[in-house]
């Protein structure tokens, strides 16, 4: 039941550069949409969200785009730097639980100096 | 900053066993969650508890697990007869109601459970 689906298990790129992680989903119900960020023996932390009455959302160097036609969404991170280097989840919820979120299974992003 | 806490960080058991998992939830939040992630694959919900039951469960929430707010801070996940496929990392989150609809949820470090 891969309802959210990240294909991107790893991403390497360099400091400074555009780091853009991927996510799909299936379930055209889903209606909000959350980034994670997870350090290896942490939690995952979040980063970012966006509504589907949206298709951008922006905070600092990181940005989210939302397709709902293509039910694709994308973390773009600019400029890279080595502390962004983690695993990033994408999650999604649909209008029936609020509090139901359904995770890919992550990409680990490689910063590299 | 407010965190939540998770104990013990690292849990092995035998095969059969009981196990208690522990959390501490951010203090003025109101919902609570519990969610596993098998080595190399997505994390996934298990259970999310307000006012003291369950509001929604997946169906891996089956009857061998079962979730208790047994005072005003803490909140246990137990697993009654622990199997091999249960060796994962679970994580507990809390959540504030506040004035949107979706709430942002707060993780804890997580607890490695090894199943022996």
């Amino acid at each position: 039941d891969q309802q959210v689906k990240q294909n991107s298990p790893s991403l390497s790129v360099q400091e400074g550069r555009i780091s853009i992680l991927n996510c799909d989903y299936t379930n055209s119900m889903f209606d909000y949409f959350l980034w994670y960020k997870k350090y290896p023996a942490e939690g995952p932390t979040f980063l970012i969200s966006i509504s589907s009455i949206k298709d951008k959302n922006e905070d600092g160097r990181f940005t989210v785009f939302l397709n709902k036609s293509a039910k694709h969404l994308s973390l773009h991170i600019v400029p890279s730097q080595p502390g962004d280097s983690a695993v990033y989840f994408c999650a999604a919820s649909d209008g029936s639980n609020f509090n139901k979120f359904y995770f890919g299974s992550g990409t680990k992003l490689n910063v590299k100096p | 900053e407010p965190e939540v806490t998770q104990t013990p960080s690292h849990q092995v058991t035998q095969m059969g066993q009981e196990v208690i998992l522990r959390c501490v939830p951010i203090s003025n939040h109101l919902y609570f969650y519990w969610y596993r992630q098998i080595l190399g694959q997505k994390v996934e919900f298990l259970v999310s508890f307000y006012n003291n039951e369950i509001s929604e469960k997946s169906e891996i929430f089956d009857d061998q697990f079962s979730v208790e707010r047994p005072d005003g801070s803490n909140f246990t996940l137990k697993i009654r007869s622990t199997k091999l496929e249960d060796s994962a990392m679970y994580f507990c989150a809390s959540s504030d109601p506040g004035e949107g609809r979706y709430n942002e949820q707060f993780f804890g470090p997580g607890t490695r459970l090894t199943v022996l």
